[in-house]
Formats: C-alpha cells, structure tokens, sequence
C-alpha cells in the first residue's frame, strides 16, 4: 500500500533562516506531488506541484521553492524565511485523488 | 473568489443529526472531490464525483453534483461525535495539468455528544 511522510512534524525558525522540508512517497511510482499551505482555520493553497522529476510548477510568486530529486522525493525550500512564511505545510501524491501527509506545522519568529 | 466555495463556513449539531454543507464552483470540472481534516491533520479523501456523475454514497455520506448549477452537497447521515472536523471540496478542473485540485475554504463541523 501507498504511504506517504513528512518531516519534521513542527518547526520554530527565525526569520532569515533557510528551510528545508521534506516529503516522501512509498509504495507508487511516478506520481505526482503537491505542496501546499494552510494559513489557520482556511483553505488549502497550492504552492508548487510536480509531474515528474525536475519538473516543478510554481502557482504563486513567493519565497519558497521545490524540487523533486528523486521520482517520489518532493522539497520545499528557502533561503530565507519571512514571518509570512508560518503556517501548516502539506505534501500529497496523486493518481486521480490527492492524498495527504500528516503536515509540518511551521512557525516562523 | 475561490473556484470552490462552501456554505456554510460552520455548522453546529446534536449527535444524530443530520449535517449538510454546499460547494458551489465557476468553471467547468472534471470531477468534484470532498475532504475531511480533523483538527492540526492532514486532509483525508472522503468521495469523489465526477461531472456525469449526479450522486453517490459512501456509508453514512452521500454526495450530490449539479453541473447545471456549478454546486455539490455533501450530506452526513446519523452525526457522530468522530465526524467532528473540517470539510472541504476541492475541484478538478477540464484542461488542468498535473491533476491540481482547487480546494474552497471549507465547512467546519461541530458534532455535539
């Protein structure tokens, strides 16, 4: 069965600091990935996704970037975080339905 | 605004209830999807429905689609305490690459013991 994992789960960072999470996906291949960011009691908002390795889509201008070393590895990145960085980041796979990881809760001081 | 929007924001029953929010949409979908998140969670996928599709089940949740009207509803049959959570639908859209889904506000529900 198809598995996916997040790390870490929280995250405090000063601002400026880089950031790096990481996502990973077992059990499937070539699937494609999805972050995104939750701001508290709102919606999901599409960050980046990904159809294959090295292709990355980017929905909205920001501070983050992704790459996909690796068919089912998915990064999310900067170099220096900003206080409207904070919120709960997402990663998912697809076939047809999207399917969650636990989330990395990321507050930014 | 949101592709995907649900009515109401929050809701509030007595367990045994039954509870139902909407999503209404703008654009033309491949399917439609509803989700559920419980508090600091991930989101798990509930049902989905596509755009020829005007109904279905899934034990004690039954979702509708009018593709008329952009709207879908999801319905939950004899609340728990358990179904306490967010609910969000989320779209899939004709001509979007990659499977991206648009995902509305979402509908927080309260089930009361």
């Amino acid at each position: 069965s198809q598995t996916i994992h997040q790390w870490p789960a929280t995250l405090v960072q000063p601002v400026g600091s880089p950031l790096s999470l990481e996502c990973t996906v077992e059990g499937t291949s070539n699937p494609n990935l999805y972050w995104y960011r939750q701001a508290a009691g709102r919606g999901l908002q599409l960050l980046f996704y990904s159809v294959g390795i090295g292709q990355i889509s980017s929905e909205v201008p920001q501070n983050l970037s992704a790459s996909r070393p690796q068919d089912r590895q998915f990064i999310l990145s900067s170099k220096k975080l900003l206080l409207s960085d904070s919120g709960f980041y997402l990663c998912a796979w697809s076939l047809e339905t999207q399917y969650f990881g636990p989330g990395t809760r990321l507050l930014v001081l | 605004s949101q592709q995907g929007e649900e009515d109401p924001q929050a809701l509030s029953i007595q367990e045994g209830e039954n509870a139902t929010m909407n999503c209404s949409y703008k654009t033309s979908i491949n399917n439609l999807q509803w989700y559920r998140q419980n508090s600091g969670r991930g989101l798990v996928h509930l049902i989905l429905i596509r755009s020829n599709e005007r109904e279905k089940h899934s034990g004690r949740l039954r979702v509708t689609l009018d593709t008329s009207k952009k709207s879908s509803s999801l319905l939950i049959t004899a609340s728990r305490a358990a179904d306490t959570a967010s609910y969000f639908c989320a779209t899939d859209l004709l001509k979007a690459a990659g499977n991206k889904l648009t995902f509305g506000g979402g509908t927080r529900v309260l089930v009361k013991p």
